[in-house]
């Protein structure tokens, strides 16, 4: 079975400066990889997804992903953080070999960004 | 607008009596979900329908139904609520659930649900 791990609850950047936010994921197949984002009181909203090909994949806001598979880590990043940014960011893998398109999320990255 | 529509929002009911949570999309998409939102669990999936009248359970199905007689609309139904289902719901389409094209899923606003 399919797993994510997010192993930090909150990640504190000033605006300006780069941004991380960790993922690791688990699969018996291979993955599709994805990160959506959620702001107050709304549903998520997709950023990015890894299907296959280039390890950098782009995505909305300027947000960008990295997937590493020796390390099976898929992090989000990007290069100048905004006080806009400040929400809370689910990673989400799928196994090539389940039936459906179940996506399994981790457990969520309050990611807050400070002037 | 391309959109899932989820009602009601918000949801205080009591326990034991029955309630359903609306699900409609306007995409033509043939696949929908049903997922659960609790702190520190992240989403998890109750039910799935790959398409009309094919639905399937998730990882946390007990105590929900769902059903899906028309492409657009999935209802969610709690026959007994119990204060263990309060949570955050969301609905969730997408293009195609097909192993081999994996579609973004595009989720409602939320329907925050209190069972005393």
């Amino acid at each position: 079975a399919q797993s994510v791990a997010q192993p930090e609850d909150q990640v504190n950047v000033a605006e300006g400066n780069p941004l991380t936010v960790k993922c690791t994921y688990s699969v018996s197949g291979n993955p599709y990889l994805f990160w959506y984002v959620q702001y107050p009181n709304r549903g998520l909203q997709f950023l990015l997804k890894y299907i296959t090909g280039d390890n950098l994949v782009k995505g909305s806001y300027g947000f960008e992903a990295e997937f590493n598979k020796s390390q099976t880590s898929f992090h989000l990043k990007k290069p100048s953080a905004l006080v806009s940014d400040s929400a809370l960011y689910f990673c989400a893998v799928r196994d090539t070999m389940e039936y459906g398109n179940k996506l399994v999320f981790g457990a969520g990255t309050i990611l807050r960004v400070k002037s | 607008e391309a959109q899932v529509t989820q009602n009601p929002r918000y949801l205080i009911t009591v326990t034991g009596k029955k309630l359903t949570v609306t699900c409609s999309q306007n995409m033509n998409h043939e696949y929908m979900s049903w997922y659960r939102q609790d702190p520190g669990l992240g989403l998890r999936q109750i039910y799935y329908s790959m398409n009309v009248e094919v639905t399937d359970k998730g990882d946390v199905p007990e105590g929900y139904k769902v059903s899906r007689k028309e492409k657009r609309n999935f209802p969610l139904i709690l026959e007994s609520p119990s204060p263990n289902q309060t949570s955050l719901y969301f609905c969730a389409s997408s293009f195609t659930g097909a192993r081999d094209r994996p579609s973004p899923l595009h989720f409602g606003n939320g329907t925050r649900l209190t069972v005393t």
